[in-house]
């Protein structure tokens, strides 16, 4: 099966700093979303982006799916930003599965 | 954007028991619907894979037999833990793929405990 791998695992920032997370897949893949997992396990939705840029406010997230990895983005870090994120890959002939990468655990310092 | 609502939030059972939990998709149809599990501190790991009107695909070490999977119509399907046991105490969220556009949207999830 695909391995999907985040990095860093964890991370730890001040307020106002910016970072960068990396999702790394081992296959061809359709569709990538990156999520945001809350204290309360909700998950929030980031992006969709199976390739290309796209940018959110804080947030920007890029895709390039022909070296199988994808990054996201946060500039001007705020505690609120503090929780889980996941990427999630779409990988599979047919009726596709979503595959869920490692996380990484993100806590913003006031 | 699309809601996806799933019930119970949490649920606390004797061992042996059964528990059933609900997913829908409020706003859109979904052919295909996905549940995970997730463990503390871990990601989620994919259990299977529901598809309106057909069986579920089980992932490997995943027991159908246990976790009945039921996805009746294009806006709901349901988890079955039968016979739940302590160590099926978990985390289960379901989501749901919308067709037109190939996103997934996840429900709130359900905290199962086994005592």
């Amino acid at each position: 099966g695909i391995q999907v791998e985040q990095s860093p695992p964890d991370l730890i920032l001040q307020e106002g700093a910016n970072s960068t997370l990396r999702c790394n897949f081992s296959d061809s893949v359709n569709n990538l979303q990156w999520f945001h997992q809350n204290p309360w396990g909700q998950l929030i939705n980031l992006f969709y982006i199976p390739s290309g840029t796209k940018q959110n406010g804080r947030l920007s997230a890029t895709t390039v799916a022909t070296e199988r990895y994808s990054l996201l983005y946060i500039s001007s870090s705020q505690t609120t930003d503090s929780g889980v994120y996941f990427c999630a890959v779409a990988w599979g002939s047919g009726t596709y599965k979503y595959i869920f990468g490692t996380g990484t655990r993100l806590k913003v310092l006031a | 954007g699309a809601v996806v609502s799933q019930h119970p939030s949490r649920v606390i059972c004797k061992s042996g028991t059964s528990v059933k939990i609900e997913c829908r998709s409020l706003d859109f149809q979904a052919t295909t619907m996905f549940w995970y599990r997730q463990f503390p501190k871990q990601s989620l790991m994919l259990m299977a894979t529901s598809n309106e009107g057909s069986k579920a695909t089980y992932e490997q070490g995943v027991e159908k037999d246990k976790f009945l999977i039921n996805h009746a119509s294009l806006t709901l399907s349901t988890l079955t833990v039968t016979s739940a046991h302590p160590e099926d105490s978990s985390f289960y969220i379901c989501s749901a793929r919308q067709t037109a556009l190939g996103k997934l949207f996840f429900g709130s999830g359900t905290q199962l405990s086994v005592l």
